[in-house]
């Protein structure tokens, strides 16, 4: 079962607007991950946010965590047609070092 | 920043045949993962290895062995390939800081 996930397949917008992606997971947590994959690359980090934050910024991109309901989200402002990617959260499990990743949520920015 | 290479880039099979993908890092990570990704699927964690001589099992590790030869190597080896591993494959590097460096993917077809 996925122990992470995001909640909407596929988002598109246009450039200049703003745009939230959602994950729930399943598990307890010491820290939760974002990840964005361009076509053809790997995916890379963007931000960690952990457990005992509630919010975290990394220029325009800015995540939340609320361990209570065991949810978390990405929003990016003002948007750029470099942002189209699929974007993942992730977590890791310290006790065997797993990283689960969520299905993924594919965002496009139209020009 | 990480270094994360894999081998071939692109890999073209029969049912039946011997495949063995080869993914090396840079940086002297402890840690290093080898992923299936499939759309709908996200990331799938096939096997792990802390470290030379070590393998952890993943979550989809049927019909796929692994082998951490050193601190820089890691192999997946698809001994029987089956048109079901037809996937995009990734590798990924880790340390301590939570974060997962990974190659720029290798994309199996087995026919």
């Amino acid at each position: 079962s996925q122990l992470a996930e995001e909640n909407s397949w596929a988002l598109s917008v246009h450039e200049g607007e703003s745009v939230t992606v959602n994950c729930s997971y399943k598990t307890s947590i010491t820290a939760l991950q974002w990840y964005r994959q361009k076509s053809g690359k790997g995916p890379a980090q963007l931000i960690l946010i952990r457990s005992n934050e509630r919010e975290k910024r990394n220029g325009r991109l800015r995540a939340t965590l609320d361990t209570s309901s065991q949810s978390s989200s990405l929003s990016i402002t003002a948007t750029r047609c470099e942002d189209t990617a699929v974007y993942f959260c992730a977590t890791l499990n310290t006790g065997n070092y797993k990283y689960v990743f969520g299905a993924g949520t594919r965002l496009k920015v139209i020009a | 920043e990480a270094a994360v290479t894999q081998s071939p880039r692109n890999k073209v099979t029969v049912t039946g045949g011997n495949v063995t993908l080869s993914c090396r890092q840079t940086n002297s990570h402890n840690y290093m993962y080898w992923y299936r990704q499939d759309t709908g699927h996200g990331l799938r964690l096939i096997h792990y290895s802390y470290g030379a001589g070590n393998l952890q099992i993943g979550d989809v590790p049927d019909g796929y062995k692994a082998t951490r030869t050193t601190q820089e190597d890691f192999f997946l080896l698809l001994e029987l390939a089956s048109p079901s591993q037809t996937s995009l494959y990734f590798c990924a590097s880790s340390d301590y800081n939570e974060r997962l460096f990974f190659g720029h993917g290798t994309k199996l077809s087995v026919l």
